[in-house]
């Protein structure tokens, strides 16, 4: 069956540090590539995702990721994290013409100011 | 705009009772979704309606069932709950097919099973 990891449960770090979040995926074939975040106290909501061409891609708030197909990987990046990035972040994958998203267990990320 | 809205917010039951969950979204999506959080766990999905009229079972569909109700609304129903459906709820809609499409989330229900 296909999976998601996310290699980090808990991430601690202090603000300005380089941040990233680890992603994988077990499914050989097309995929399409999502990283969502939850802040404290509010809903899921989309940072970023990937379908096709760069394989860097950037979303809000100054986060990217890089979808390298060789190493089944989709990690999260960000060249230096504020304390309002203190949220969960979460790996989501499709394949193929197939609705159902497959989630990874989520990240929580703590920034100390 | 409200985008998908979820009630109730939190709910408490005792075994054996039953209860619906109601989410609508005013964002006139076609896909609507349910899923279930747990510590430790990922999403997984329960129950999807790609479009008006359709339903079709996810990942943990064991002791639910849906109804897309029109467009805007999809229920999630607990006939009988049981402690092991514990957990925090979320629907979430999306305009097409669920592939390119960004999916919208609710505030999610807390729901406890006693």
């Amino acid at each position: 069956a296909q999976s998601v990891s996310q290699h980090n449960h808990h991430v601690i770090l202090s603000e300005a540090a380089s941040l990233e979040l680890g992603c994988n995926y077990s499914y050989g074939g097309t995929v399409n590539l999502f990283w969502y975040v939850q802040y404290p106290g509010q809903h899921l909501q989309l940072l970023l995702k990937y379908f096709s061409g760069d394989p860097l891609v950037k979303g809000i708030k100054g986060f990217e990721a890089e979808f390298i197909k060789s190493k089944f990987s989709f990690n999260l990046r960000k060249p230096s994290v504020q304390w309002s990035d203190t949220a969960e972040y979460f790996c989501a994958v499709t394949r193929d013409s197939n609705y159902q998203l497959i989630w990874g267990a989520g990240t929580k990320l703590i920034i100390k100011p | 705009n409200a985008g998908v809205t979820q009630t109730p917010k939190f709910q408490v039951l005792k075994t054996g009772q039953s209860m619906t969950l109601q989410c609508a979204q005013d964002m006139n999506h076609n896909s609507m979704y349910w899923y279930r959080q747990d510590p430790g766990m990922g999403l997984r999905l329960i129950y999807y309606s790609a479009s008006e009229g359709t339903t079709d079972k996810g990942e943990v569909p064991n002791g639910y069932n849906v109804s897309r109700l029109n467009k805007r609304e999809f229920s999630l129903r607990l006939e009988s709950a049981a402690p092991s459906q514990t957990s925090v709820y979320f629907c979430a809609s999306s305009e097409g097919g669920g592939l390119n499409q960004p999916q919208h989330f609710g505030d999610g229900t807390r729901l406890s099973i006693l």
